[in-house]
């Protein structure tokens, strides 16, 4: 258990559907992040949300919306998403303002038909 | 974002091997450099860390090497164990700017029984 729960673990959906990925974290963290890691690259920072800052990727299409109504919760809703959108979507969580590392879930695999 | 360089995409060693992955950085503010071990199906984990006030840091069979004058920074696996096969990955971050993470693009280890 990483402390960091991410739901569904799998989703398999169409172009035309709109769906919500959900993350979890009661480590008492304050910054939540979404990365996208696709096969053969690097990990791509989508989001970041610390103290009701929300930093983001200037390249993440608008279909990829976050949203963090609290600081133990982060939603990316999803919708007309792409077939190159498939990938292994990972939550993470940390303290701000610290260096300290960071405390990754074990991601939603996404596949768009 | 500052890069973060790693090297090899990929590495095969027999067991009992030494495993040896590296990483160069440009942002001399980096001041923490975290290794994450990710196995198939997971999210990175944190294996070990290190900041730039010692030159080595061991924890187990695994050692961080830190050349704060050259930039640079590398893991070593010793006595590598089937077990170890994972992608791993380097970052850096700043704890005097952003504190979001800069991360390598990471390495395939494969462990040869």
């Amino acid at each position: 258990e990483t402390g960091v729960t991410q739901t569904p673990r799998h989703l398999v959906m169409g172009m035309t559907n709109k769906k919500s990925l959900k993350c979890e974290q009661h480590l008492g963290h304050n910054a939540m992040y979404w990365y996208k890691q696709s096969a053969k690259k690097p990990l791509e920072l989508m989001f970041v949300y610390s103290l009701e800052e929300r930093v983001e990727n200037n390249s993440v299409p608008s279909r990829f919306s976050p949203e963090c109504p609290n600081s133990s919760h982060l939603f990316l809703h999803l919708h007309t998403l792409q077939p190159e959108d498939s990938a292994l979507y990972l939550c993470a969580s940390s303290p701000r303002a610290t260096n300290s590392p960071l405390h990754f879930g074990n991601g939603t695999r996404l596949t768009v038909t | 974002q500052q890069q973060v360089k790693q090297s090899p995409q990929s590495l095969i060693v027999q067991k009992g091997g030494i495993s040896i992955i590296n990483c160069a950085y440009e942002n001399t503010a980096f001041d923490y450099f975290p290794w994450y071990q990710q196995f198939p199906g997971k999210g990175p984990a944190l294996l070990i860390a290190i900041r730039p006030d010692v030159s080595e840091k061991k924890e187990g069979r695994f050692t961080i090497s830190f050349n704060k004058s050259a930039k640079q920074f590398s893991l070593h696996i010793m006595d590598s164990q089937p077990g170890d096969s994972a992608t791993y990955f380097c970052a850096a971050s700043a704890s005097g700017g952003s504190y979001i993470p800069t991360f390598g693009r990471g390495t395939s280890l494969i462990v040869h029984p």
